[in-house]
């Protein structure tokens, strides 16, 4: 069954700590993608990566690092200067190209306790 | 500056009645539009897209989007609205900033509330 797999579905986080959330596609996708959700405000890039070793910045990367080791894996990790954390995360991914669609995976809901 | 635009945050149609979302966009370039929904906290799912071509776009589930290169618009449209359409639409557009990659620019959403 093929698809985007994000866990967890849920996540809190404590005030210092760094928290990474999986992201995992079996689509032989070139691109993925970390957006983040927050209500009213649609969705926002963090980090983008074309191909495995290399990513870029997107526009809200500040307190946000990930890894592209494997083409199937884009895990994000949330760190603690990201100070404002609670969001709902989107990974997604799409094959190479401009006018490519993108595959979303579930979503994972980040909460601060 | 690259934006799209909903301009309403709610929808509210009966089941049966036509729909309308609308989306406004700016872009630099020529537009790669898109529409996608998502149901209750859930991923977002692949409707439709223009990319060149016929200005009427259709897609998943009975839904068709028209391209206005005029009026910069990208409305999503349904003839007859079922119940299970009441979900968060987002339109979103190629950021052309990023040539060649499939990074997009989303609007801020729209609920749409189908009544029986």
């Amino acid at each position: 069954d093929g698809g985007i797999t994000q866990s967890p579905k849920y996540l809190f986080r404590k005030e210092g700590q760094n928290v990474t959330l999986s992201c995992e596609q079996n689509l032989n996708h070139d691109a993925m993608y970390w957006y983040r959700q927050d209500p009213g405000q649609g969705l926002r890039l963090i980090y983008y990566s074309q191909i495995v070793n290399d990513f870029q910045k997107g526009d809200i990367a500040e307190g946000y690092s990930v890894s592209r080791e494997k083409k199937e894996s884009f895990p994000l990790t949330v760190t603690s200067a990201q100070k404002n954390p609670t969001a709902f995360y989107l990974c997604a991914s799409s094959p190479e190209g401009a006018n490519e669609k993108l595959f979303f995976g579930s979503g994972t809901q980040l909460s601060v306790l | 500056a690259q934006s799209v635009a909903q301009p309403e945050d709610q929808v509210n149609v009966a089941e049966g009645n036509p729909l309308t979302v609308k989306c406004t966009y700016s872009v630099s370039g020529n537009p790669y539009l898109f529409w996608y929904v998502q149901y209750p906290n859930r991923g977002l799912q692949f409707l439709l897209k223009y990319i060149t071509g016929d200005n009427l776009v259709k897609g998943s589930y009975g839904f068709e989007a028209e391209f206005n290169k005029s009026q910069t618009s990208f409305h999503l449209k349904k003839p007859s609205a079922l119940v299970s359409d009441s979900a968060l639409y987002f339109c979103a557009v190629r950021d052309n900033r990023w040539s060649n990659t499939g990074k997009l620019i989303f609007g801020q959403g729209t609920t749409l509330q189908v009544k029986p």
